[in-house]
């Protein structure tokens, strides 16, 4: 019963390094979306991808954030030149439809030194 | 643009006790809902959702949570509440999209 996978869990990167987080959909899942949750606050809305398409970004800040979702492999949230403010939960949901039900993988925990 | 607000930052109590955690929502039209629980350094497990229908929700663990809609509230209830209830919950909308919006959370200690 594998259920939405998140690797690697805990990261820690040196201001200027980049961060590479990954995530593997429930089986059967499409439809990628990436949240990020800081410290004291709820999650917020980063990035809907479904495969080999991005289909919103809105909430991506404009410089060294990106994603993908390839046609095989996992999605992956790349954060270039990290900074202090980008220590963070990044959470990862798939679902079958965009207006499915969201299920959670369990996080990558991001701490820049 | 919506919102969700859980006016509780923080609730504490007794094992055995019943719970109410409280959820309020701003939307123009009848949204989705739903309650999470993130226990400490875990991801988030879905513990109940409302699309429509029955405004009386049921979910796992116990717990159940009523849609309001006079009130734009989705308050989560549980009739007796476990030691290992103790964790972090969050109320969700999603205004008819796929961007869910979440609460600030709601965090649950449970004295024995």
């Amino acid at each position: 019963n594998a259920g939405v996978m998140q690797n690697p869990r805990h990261l820690v990167r040196r201001r200027g390094q980049e961060a590479r987080l990954r995530c593997s959909p429930m089986k059967g899942h499409s439809h990628v979306y990436w949240y990020r949750q800081l410290p004291e606050e709820g999650l917020k809305f980063m990035v809907y991808l479904q495969k080999e398409n991005i289909i919103d970004e809105s909430g991506m800040p404009k410089e060294r954030f990106s994603a993908e979702f390839p046609k095989e492999g996992p999605s992956i949230l790349r954060i270039q030149q990290v900074v202090r403010g980008d220590s963070a939960a990044y959470f990862c949901a798939s679902g079958g439809g965009s207006t499915d039900t969201q299920y959670f993988g369990p996080g990558t925990r991001l701490t820049v030194l | 643009a919506q919102s969700v607000t859980q006016p509780d930052i923080h609730i504490t109590v007794s094992e055995g006790a019943s719970l109410e955690l409280r959820c309020n929502y701003s939307y123009g039209a009848t949204p989705y809902l739903f309650w999470y629980v993130q226990s400490p350094g875990q991801g988030l497990q879905l513990l109940l959702k409302y699309f429509s229908g029955d405004t009386l929700v049921q979910g796992i663990k116990g717990f159940e949570a009523e849609f309001k809609r006079s009130q734009s509230s989705f308050n989560l209830r549980k009739p007796s509440v476990h030691w290992s209830d103790a964790a972090e919950y969050f109320c969700a909308l999603g205004a008819g999209s796929y961007q869910l919006t979440f609460g600030k959370g709601t965090k649950l200690s449970v004295i024995p």
